[in-house]
């Protein structure tokens, strides 16, 4: 069974710095790349990042490049998105999403979702 | 960037009525359209991917169309559970886009 598990998020200050994680099981997760989509509050789905199986291929949406850098540890089963430079406008659901093929971009299984609350 | 547009942003419906939610691009995007479903608080769910192909496990009361710039998404016979809120999604090019949304409740 595909399992995503997103973790840390939270509270943080207008400038600050989060990493988010996504523990990924249940299908051989070097084959697939992965993304990350964020939902604010009572909005709509905001594709943020995309990384290719290998890791070697990263892409992001233009409001956080610069900002959010994408990565994986195949060894780890592991996603991460690094958040730095954080504004109230990135305060969000963010779910990480497993591509439904290796380079498809439609997303087939999606983690819970973590919540990130950037405020003073 | 390419613009997703949907249509209409809500809407009411009664269970058994037969429900279609439009999905614009601002270009050419071939087939490269994906529909999900998202009931609040949950994850989005994949329902239709490449415009037309079903998800496994999906009813098949869903059906999906078109190409180029104008896709539908279509509920035969609504039933219960398919009160949600539906988005387009294109992936054609990065960025990749979503449509605003589609909320569908009970009328």
């Amino acid at each position: 069974e595909v399992q995503l598990l997103e973790s840390g998020g939270g509270l943080v200050q207008p400038g600050g710095s989060l990493r988010l994680s996504c523990a990924a099981s249940g299908f051989t997760f070097n084959n697939y790349a992965m993304t990350w989509v964020r939902q604010a509050p009572g909005k709509g789905l905001e594709w943020v990042s995309a990384i290719s199986g290998s890791g070697g291929g990263t892409y992001f949406a233009d409001s956080v490049k610069g900002r959010f850098a994408i990565s994986r540890d195949n060894s780890k089963h592991t996603l991460y998105l690094q958040m730095n430079s954080l504004r109230a406008e990135d305060t969000a659901v963010y779910y990480c999403a497993k591509y439904r093929t290796g380079s498809s971009r439609d997303f087939d299984y999606w983690g819970q979702g973590t919540l990130v609350t950037v405020s003073s | 960037d390419i613009q997703m547009t949907q249509s209409p942003s809500s809407l009411s419906a009664s269970v058994g009525d037969r429900v279609t939610i439009t999905c614009r691009a601002s270009q050419s995007i071939g087939s490269y359209l994906n529909w999900y479903q998202q009931k609040p608080g949950k994850a989005p769910r994949l329902l239709m991917y490449a415009a037309s192909s079903f998800q496994s496990g999906v009813p098949s009361r869903f059906s999906g169309s078109g190409s180029g710039t104008d896709f539908t998404l279509t509920i035969s016979s609504l039933q219960p559970e398919d009160f949600a809120t539906y988005y387009c999604q294109q992936s054609h090019s990065i960025p990749l886009t979503f449509g605003g949304g589609t909320k569908v409740e009970i009328k």
